[in-house]
């Protein structure tokens, strides 16, 4: 199984700050990488597919980049709508498998 | 617009069988892998497994053995059999669609992005003697 891991595991910021949460895989996986934003109580939402590609509807305030093993999800401009849980999550092969989440929270 | 609309029991004793389905509303059944994941409380994302609209299917190993996911298309529906389960089975389960994003072609070979787009509204299950 491809391990996925993310950093920091949460993080406190202001509403305005430009936030920024890494995903490392544990082989690579070209740029078979999406992220997710979960809140409280709500299914998972995705945000970013194929590492960098915004979905449909998505602000454009989120940005992923990476490739290989390393990747990163930034939010810029932090709005109040943002504090949530942030997974990444590999498609390159099965068992497809998430990172462990990065909460981010208000300061 | 595609929904999700999931329900199974959500009280089991140790060694009764999960029994799940997601039914799939406003569009196409076919050409998309529908999967399976799990969220114990206060904890991650794990993929359970998928299926298509011909029943081919991928599973976790860690669950293998336990797993059993089905399809049927003439409801739109897709199901999750999940055996002998213990209290750590206790998650909130959800369905979802795995749909084909983009497609890039590099020197004749073409790789195709997929990412989990539409979920249901997730399943409490607890698992308790």
């Amino acid at each position: 199984d491809i391990q996925m891991t993310q950093s920091p595991s949460s993080l406190s910021a202001s509403v305005g700050d430009r936030v920024t949460i890494t995903c490392r895989a544990s082989q690579s996986i070209s740029s078979y990488l999406n992220w997710y934003q979960q809140k409280p109580g709500k299914a998972p939402k995705l945000l970013i597919y194929a590492a960098s590609s915004l979905q449909t509807g998505v602000p454009s305030r989120f940005s992923g980049s990476g490739s290989g093993t390393d990747f990163t999800l930034t939010i810029s401009n932090l709005q109040p709508e943002d504090f949530a849980t942030y997974y990444c999550q590999q498609s390159y092969s099965t068992p497809r498998t998430f990172g462990q989440g990065t909460k981010v929270e208000i300061k | 617009q595609v929904q999700l609309q999931q329900w199974g029991a959500g009280l089991l004793k140790p060694s009764e069988t999960l029994s799940l389905t997601c039914a799939v509303f406003g569009g196409s059944f076919n050409g998309f892998y529908w999967s399976w994941i799990r969220q114990p409380p206060g904890k991650g994302l794990e993929w359970i497994g998928e299926i298509n609209h011909s029943g081919s299917t991928n599973y976790n190993p860690s669950l293998k053995s336990r797993v059993t996911i089905s399809v049927d298309t003439s409801k739109n529906q897709f199901s999750l059999k999940l055996s002998s389960v213990t209290a750590a089975d206790t998650a909130v389960y959800y369905c979802a669609r795995n749909k084909e994003l983009s497609i890039t072609r590099i020197q004749g070979i073409s790789k195709r992005y997929y990412g989990m787009d539409v979920w249901g509204q997730g399943t409490t299950v607890t698992v308790s003697s």
